[in-house]
């Protein structure tokens, strides 16, 4: 069973940062493209980061100016996402997902001061 | 203007059929993409549904009834998302997505209910 448990939301101050955690289990890892999806409160989805399977190629939502970073680790079959000068508008539930077919519960993420 | 468009709301009665549309920005052919569906219910996360892109490109969501379906409306440039014999665990609010320009993007999100 395809199983993506994400980690690492919670509250953080505007300007700070913060790292999240998506740890698969249920398949061979290293085969798939990953991504991160984020979802406001009441809102819609909006699709935040792709990383390959290998890591070698990555995007980004032009709306995140540069400000967060995904990278993966094979070996500990987990993506993560690196995210940094934090603002109102990043609160936001993220969820990892399985290229485009299986997404994990979510992790809640507020900023807020 | 933005990539996609869903209806913000739909409304259907147990045992009818609704189409959802997903209709693409002009200048953005419909016939060049797999669109994506996905289905959310409140405090969970979004679930697969299908991909669609022509009759032989197509994917059905694992344990994904066959009452879901998906086509294109080529005249108007969407996708669409088709539910027969609808039922009331089938309320709850449905996106379409697409890769376009490296780049995921999803349509607003259309809720829909069952009366």
């Amino acid at each position: 069973e395809v199983q993506l448990v994400e980690s690492g939301g919670g509250l953080v101050q505007p300007g700070g940062s913060l790292r999240l955690s998506c740890t698969a289990s249920g398949f061979t890892f290293s085969n798939y493209d990953m991504n991160w999806v984020r979802q406001a409160p009441g809102k819609g989805l909006e699709w935040v980061s792709y990383i390959s399977s290998s890591g070698n190629t990555i995007y980004y939502a032009d709306s995140l100016k540069g400000r967060f970073t995904i990278s993966r680790d094979n070996a500990k079959n987990s993506v993560y996402l690196q995210m940094g000068s934090l603002r109102a508008e990043d609160t936001a539930v993220y969820y990892c997902g399985r290229e485009w077919h299986y997404w994990g519960q979510g992790t809640l993420v507020t900023v807020s001061s | 203007q933005a990539v996609m468009t869903q209806p913000a709301s739909l409304s259907a009665s147990p045992g009818a059929s609704v189409s959802l549309t997903c209709t693409l920005r002009s200048g953005i052919n419909v016939g060049t993409y797999r669109i994506y569906w996905y289905q959310q219910k409140p405090g969970s996360p979004p679930q697969y549904l299908l991909r669609y892109k022509s009759d032989s490109d197509k994917q059905q969501g694992s344990g994904v009834p066959s009452r879901f379906s998906g086509s294109k409306d080529a005249s108007a440039n969407a996708g669409i998302l088709l539910i027969s014999g609808l039922q009331s665990e089938d309320e709850a609010d449905y996106y379409c997505m697409i890769w376009y320009a490296s780049a995921s993007v999803f349509g607003g999100g259309t809720k829909l209910t069952v009366l």
